[in-house]
């Protein structure tokens, strides 16, 4: 089944500056990644999506690439906010056996932001 | 419009005994999942419904956890009996359908099991 990679495991930045977390993946046939935000004692939300027909995608600080020939993609967050403080996750949707699919997920981000 | 709606949001049990956990989707929802998530990572999904179906139980421990989902609708998950390292966060999910689509989350049970 797929294996999902996330680095790294914790990030701190000083607000306003950028952060960017890397995910990694193993199946070529997975084409949904989406982010999910989860603060904490709190749901995962999703914050954006990318298809595998797209190679980037921006929504107003947030943006996401992909690169499908070495099956990596990231989150990109500029002008980091106190309010960006959580963890972040991505996922990868895939074949898992048994004629389904799911999403796999990474083990999360923790992301910090510094006043 | 309400979201994933899931209760209880905690609940301390001890080892041996049984526990249930119980998920509303969104409505007009068809695709309903449980999700185990340990401290410090990702969810892991457990089961995966189909309207009323069970399409995607692989993950399942089967031997002391069973799920239902009634009419399509509600979802309740069952642990009996409960082992100590079943303490965890089970969130339950919900999208309008199968596929590669947003899944909206709830806010899970915190299960601790002493």
């Amino acid at each position: 089944g797929e294996n999902v990679e996330q680095h790294p495991s914790t990030l701190s930045v000083q607000e306003g500056d950028s952060a960017v977390i890397k995910c990694t993946y193993s199946d070529s046939a997975s084409n949904y990644f989406p982010w999910y935000k989860q603060e904490l004692g709190k749901r995962p939300q999703l914050i954006i999506d990318i298809r595998s027909n797209v190679g980037e995608k921006k929504d107003q600080r947030i943006a996401v690439t992909l690169n499908k020939t070495a099956k990596h993609f990231s989150l990109h967050i500029t002008e980091t906010q106190p309010e960006d403080s959580a963890v972040y996750f991505c996922a990868a949707y895939a074949y898992s056996g048994a004629g389904s699919y799911q999403l796999t997920f990474g083990k999360g981000t923790k992301l910090s932001v510094i006043p | 419009e309400a979201g994933v709606v899931q209760s209880p949001r905690y609940k301390i049990i001890e080892k041996k005994q049984p526990v249930a956990f119980w998920c509303n989707p969104i409505s007009g929802h068809n695709t309903l999942y449980w999700y185990l998530q340990n401290l410090g990572q990702g969810p892991e999904l457990l089961i995966r419904y189909e309207n009323e179906e069970a399409v995607d139980d692989s993950q399942l421990p089967k031997d002391r956890f069973s799920a239902e989902r009634l009419k399509g609708v509600d979802s309740t998950l069952k642990i009996q009996p409960a082992e100590l390292g079943d303490s965890a966060v089970y969130l339950c999910a919900s999208s309008l359908r199968q596929g590669p689509n947003e899944q909206f989350f709830g806010p899970g049970t915190r299960l601790t099991v002493l």
